[in-house]
């Protein structure tokens, strides 16, 4: 069982319009989580990363939020452009794990006209 | 800006050939990592070395090999590709615990 789960799979939205993406993880104990983009074609770009302390973190028209009690991440985004058509990838990093990183399966967003 | 590069896009081979996947990155960074990406799974990390002539076991080492024989190259190896290791191949780069920096990845076909 993946230990980051993200839902949904995949998701159209139109132009303009906003959407959530959520994450719920169980690694533990937790040291920060990061949401990546990734185009199609392309490798994963980082958007935003929080720790255990922050519970909100904007990057443009993108916010990801962050409950660490349920475990639980979301990324919102605002005002959808055509370019945000992609996959949203959240990941989470271990303490005392060293560099590595958990992944979760990822979400495809298509935006359409 | 940093940049990631791996030698191939596309390629295809055909089992039990041996196969060599290149990466290489320009911000002197120390961590370097191998990943895989399959439908459904995210990404599974293969090997990840913090220095020269260093390398670590991932999560889904079995049939692949690395090697960090310079600071800004790591190579993947594929000793005997299979079909089940027909994949989306991504190289990633960090500097200590922060940010890793993927490149573009390689789609590797066996056939």
């Amino acid at each position: 069982k993946n230990q980051v789960e993200q839902s949904p799979q995949s998701l159209i939205i139109l132009e303009g319009k906003n959407c959530t993406l959520q994450c719920n993880y169980t690694v533990s104990p937790f040291s920060n989580l990061r949401w990546y983009k990734q185009d199609t074609g392309r490798g994963p770009v980082s958007l935003t990363i929080m720790t255990f302390s922050e519970n909100t973190k904007s990057n443009g028209r993108y916010t990801a939020t962050l409950d660490a009690d349920t475990k639980q991440s979301s990324l919102h985004i605002t005002a959808s452009q055509l370019s945000d058509s992609a996959s949203y990838i959240c990941v989470v990093r271990i303490k005392a794990a060293g560099n590595k990183l958990t992944f979760g399966g990822g979400t495809r967003v298509l935006v359409k006209p | 800006d940093v940049k990631v590069t791996q030698s191939s896009r596309y390629l295809v081979k055909r089992t039990g050939e041996k196969v060599f996947l290149e990466c290489v990155q320009d911000m002197d960074h120390e961590n370097m990592f191998w990943y895989r990406q399959d439908p459904g799974l995210g990404l599974r990390l293969i090997y990840f070395s913090y220095d020269v002539k260093m390398k670590e076991k991932g999560d889904i080492p079995e049939g692949y090999s690395v090697s960090r024989e310079k600071k800004e190259r790591f190579s993947l190896i594929l000793e005997s590709a299979s079909t089940n290791q027909t994949s989306m191949y991504l190289c990633a780069s960090s500097f200590d615990r922060g940010v890793q920096y993927f490149g573009a990845g390689t789609r590797l076909s066996v056939l």
